[in-house]
């Protein structure tokens, strides 16, 4: 079993729509949660970092961290074509500034929003 | 590509032969990383280093080396101890701010 499980996907959603991806874990340890999305070719750019158990929002994104249940969320309201990309979720028991610090990946969850 | 460099885009590699990839960074950070992607698999990190002429294995270092002699660069070899290279390679720094920024990748591909 993988440490950090994510649906490949892919998710097809109509644009303007809510788009809900999620990713579940094992490892209690973590303790820092980003989501990064990757255009087709491209490197990973971060999205959202959070903190422990939570919500934060910036702008049309939401990240939410229930680490009781070992759940994270990512949510895309008023999608736009251009949000089509693979959304991968990655974790960590250390700070992001840490240098050393590994990330685990999901494997990624394919979006496509349609106009 | 946030000042990170990776070329070449695309690579070929022939069986048992050893290849080297490579990534450049102007932002002065010291930490810098290599991580491949497969499809469905995430990212696996393969070397990370923290500062000039030193560097760690990661979780798949195997069939892999690296070297840091400078600080803008961070070149990875894929040697033909690698079984399965066919992968996309990207190489990463870390900043305080931003945490990882990512270069535009690799894509090797064993012919």
């Amino acid at each position: 079993q993988k440490e950090v499980e994510q649906d490949p996907g892919p998710l097809s959603v109509p644009e303007g729509a809510i788009v809900s991806l999620n990713c579940t874990y094992s490892n209690s340890a973590f303790q820092y949660f980003m989501w990064y999305r990757q255009y087709s070719r491209k490197g990973p750019e971060l999205l959202m970092y959070t903190y422990s158990s939570g919500n934060k929002e910036d702008g049309r994104f939401t990240a939410q961290v229930d680490k009781s249940s070992k759940y994270i969320s990512l949510f895309i309201r008023d999608s736009q074509p251009s949000d089509s990309a693979t959304y991968l979720c990655a974790m960590s028991g250390e700070g992001i500034k840490a240098a050393g610090n590994k990330l685990t990946f999901g494997g990624g969850t394919r979006v496509l929003v349609k106009p | 590509d946030g000042g990170i460099t990776q070329s070449p885009k695309y690579l070929f590699r022939k069986e048992g032969q050893n290849v080297t990839l490579s990534c450049e960074q102007n932002l002065n950070h010291d930490a810098m990383y290599w991580y491949r992607q497969d499809p469905g698999q995430g990212l696996r990190l393969i070397y990370y280093s923290q500062i000039v002429n030193d560097f760690q294995k990661g979780d798949i270092a195997e069939g892999y080396s690296v070297s840091r002699e400078k600080k803008e660069s961070f070149p990875l070899t894929v040697t033909s101890a690698q079984k399965n290279p066919t992968a996309f390679y990207l190489c990463a720094t870390i900043t305080r701010l931003h945490g990882y920024t990512f270069g535009s990748g690799t894509r090797l591909t064993v012919v």
